[in-house]
């Protein structure tokens, strides 16, 4: 049982938008603006897409975007695209004995 | 370009021990958090512990407190983590992680991860 949850598969259609939720507490998600995203293709490392809850490291394309409501961070993709298809996970620093926690990883598909 | 190479890893008894180790290469090591993190058969990523670039800051998951123990040799760039007292729950895919930038609660760079299987 992760400790942030997420839903487990997204699907959308080249062009279009999906958004990916991931909810927390107010101990961690709600409590702090401390939130990542990570994109995952098969057999590959982890990528930094999100940080600081809507910041993009240098190189993510703007199609991704972050966002925060209460104890839920969102993750939008806009102008899907194939090489868009992939895991995707969060993460938020908590205010508890494990500092850092992870969703459970939605599966996006592009159809 | 930047590197990560886990070693380590395999079977164990439970109660056991291992030791893992991460060879890092392509950037300052010495300028960075380092994290462990793992990924349980069939589960999702669970942090396991970080590092501050000077060894000065270290944190663990709850689940992990008191057995493991997280260190780096910054003049070999090699980060490691002695695991005791191994419990089934502890098998996973284990990766050394880099911190991006300054911040100490995210991450850059994964290795291809290390298999320890705790059964016997």
């Amino acid at each position: 049982q992760s400790a942030l949850t997420q839903p487990r598969s997204v699907s959308g259609s080249p062009g279009q938008s999906v958004t990916i939720s991931c909810t927390g507490t107010s101990s961690d998600v709600g409590g702090y603006n401390y939130v990542s995203w990570y994109q995952q293709h098969p057999g590959k490392a982890p990528k930094l897409m999100i940080y600081d809850v809507n910041k993009w490291p240098s190189g993510v394309p703007d199609r991704f975007s972050g966002s925060k409501s209460g104890n839920t961070a969102s993750l939008t993709i806009s102008g899907l695209q194939a090489e868009d298809e992939g895991n995707y996970y969060c993460c938020s620093y908590a205010a508890r004995d494990t500092l850092l926690v992870f969703g459970g990883g939605t599966k996006l598909t592009v159809l | 370009e930047v590197q990560l190479v886990e070693s380590g890893g395999g079977l164990v008894q439970p109660g056991g021990s291992l030791r893992l180790s991460c060879a890092a290469s392509g950037f300052t090591f010495s300028s960075h958090w380092m994290h462990w993190v793992r990924r349980a058969p069939g589960k999702g990523l669970g942090w396991v512990s970080r590092i501050k670039s000077d060894g000065s800051h270290i944190s663990y998951a709850d689940s992990v407190k008191g057995r493991f123990t997280i260190s780096r040799d910054n003049a070999n760039s090699t980060l490691f983590l002695q695991m005791n007292s191994l419990r089934a729950e502890d098998t996973a895919v284990y990766y050394c992680v880099r911190g991006y930038s300054q911040y100490a609660v995210y991450f850059e760079y994964w290795g291809q991860g290390t298999l320890v299987t705790v059964s016997s």
